[in-house]
């Protein structure tokens, strides 16, 4: 069984604050590797994909991959309270596979 | 461009009816997706098709029937709806790897 960790939160951070989103995944073969934010009564929306290991950067985004111990983290710098909803992290498991498994999400509330 | 497309947005069945949920997608992608999603349950795949003619049983098949009507389309279907088949329920298709989300459709069986 395939599983994709996160801590539930909720995760309160202050505005302007750096918000850190942690992952785990029990898959060594995964290949990719997703992050999802999702508001309160609408559908997720891909933000950052990340392939391979070490850092990726993209605005306030930075997904970051260490595939030797199965951990994928986002960190959202300046957080503002726009960035307020529920990030959920997906993997893609095995060549030739376009199936992704999600974990549950973690709610992030930025304080103003 | 619409992306991905579900109707309806919202539904009430009430136990043993029967529905059909639509998706779209004008992105010109192969395969197509259903999830529902529930809480604390996270998104669980239920069907998918992987091209225009295939579909294949995901995690939690059970109670759903799909048909990919052609490259666009890609419906699901309850044939006789049960409470706990309460939940939002999610089509996508993939752009690569890349997953892209209709809007949900939000389903209730009393």
């Amino acid at each position: 069984q395939k599983e994709v960790e996160q801590n539930s939160g909720p995760l309160s951070v202050p505005e302007g604050a750096i918000a850190s989103l942690n992952c785990t995944y029990s898959d060594r073969g995964s290949q990719s590797f997703f992050w999802y934010r999702q508001y309160s009564g609408k559908s997720p929306e891909l933000i950052m994909s990340i392939y391979s290991n070490g850092d990726k950067e993209d605005g306030r985004f930075t997904a970051q991959l260490n595939k030797a111990s199965q951990y994928v983290s986002l960190l959202i710098r300046d957080s503002q309270p726009s960035d307020s909803a529920t990030y959920l992290c997906a993997v893609r498991s095995g060549a030739g596979s376009y199936q992704l498994t999600f974990g549950k999400g973690t709610k992030l509330s930025v304080i103003p | 461009n619409a992306g991905v497309t579900q109707t309806p947005k919202f539904q009430v069945l009430k136990t043993g009816q029967s529905m059909t949920l639509q998706c779209a997608q004008d992105m010109n992608h192969n395969s197509m997706y259903w999830y529902r999603q529930d809480p604390g349950m996270g998104l669980r795949l239920i069907y998918y098709s992987a091209s225009e003619g295939t579909t294949d049983k995901g995690e939690v098949p059970n109670g759903y029937n799909v048909s990919r009507l052609n490259k666009r389309e890609f419906s699901l279907r309850l044939e006789s709806a049960a409470p706990s088949q309460t939940s939002v329920y999610f089509c996508a298709s993939p752009r690569g790897y890349e997953q892209y989300f209709g809007p949900g459709t939000r389903l209730t069986v009393t």
